[in-house]
């Protein structure tokens, strides 16, 4: 079964910019979360998405935003690009939103944004 | 807020060797807590995943336990090869509503052979 895939796996952007990023989960997994990494804070949670919805939603500003397809395809856009969103940005696929439920979150490989 | 600290921040370990790497957190109302591996550049590879129901999980040389009351999990690793260098990460997922996982920054694992 393949895992969670990225695309694209590296963009340079300059700020002020826009970046859309692109996030295919697990085949039959219906939750998707999006991740920032950075070399100071580590991972921090974006949003979370549930059958085109969006269920959880994390500390960042309204540049920020995603969105989910029927066919559980999620999207991340950052608008108006300024230097410390520069980062890895990950994608995690659930089979379930429930988290009573044996919920393992798997991870793609990340899109390295550069903002020059 | 729950809080998520792991401590040592860098572990340096001959080949060979029995590992304890430790997870903390501040608020036991978690659903579970997960182990990942993260290679430098790379995506998170899952280890193991905890429910809050359960002490521990095993996967090959990895055991995982979890004592929820104590804020507390560790991962061992048994005898270490230095291919399992690598940045170590815990997270739970906490019973708050608005969140996901929240990770704590990790502890990077060095085997040397």
């Amino acid at each position: 079964k393949a895992g969670v895939t990225q695309t694209p796996r590296y963009l340079i952007k300059t700020r002020g910019q826009q970046v859309t990023l692109s996030c295919s989960p697990i085949s039959g997994h219906r939750s998707v979360s999006w991740y920032q990494q950075t070399p100071g804070q580590g991972l921090q949670f974006l949003f979370e998405y549930f059958s085109e919805t969006q269920r959880n939603k994390g500390n960042f500003p309204g540049r920020f935003s995603g969105r989910q397809f029927s066919n559980s395809r999620s999207e991340m856009n950052v608008s108006t690009l300024e230097l410390g969103d520069s980062a890895l940005y990950l994608c995690a696929s659930s089979l379930y939103l429930d988290p009573l439920s044996y919920n393992e979150q798997f991870f793609g490989p990340g899109t390295r944004l550069t903002v020059l | 807020k729950q809080e998520v600290t792991q401590i040592p921040a860098a572990l340096s370990v001959p080949e060979g060797e029995n590992l304890v790497l430790n997870c903390s957190f501040t608020d036991s109302a978690i659903y579970n807590l997960q182990w990942f591996r993260q290679d430098p550049g790379k995506g998170l590879t899952s280890l193991l995943l905890i429910q809050s129901s359960q002490r521990e999980q095993t996967s090959g040389r990895l055991n995982a336990s979890l004592d929820k009351s104590s804020g507390r999990s560790t991962l061992y690793i048994a005898a270490s090869q230095p291919g399992d260098s690598a940045t170590y990460l815990c997270a739970v997922r906490p019973r708050e509503a608005g969140t996901a996982l929240i990770f704590g920054k990790g502890t990077t694992l060095s085997v040397s052979s």
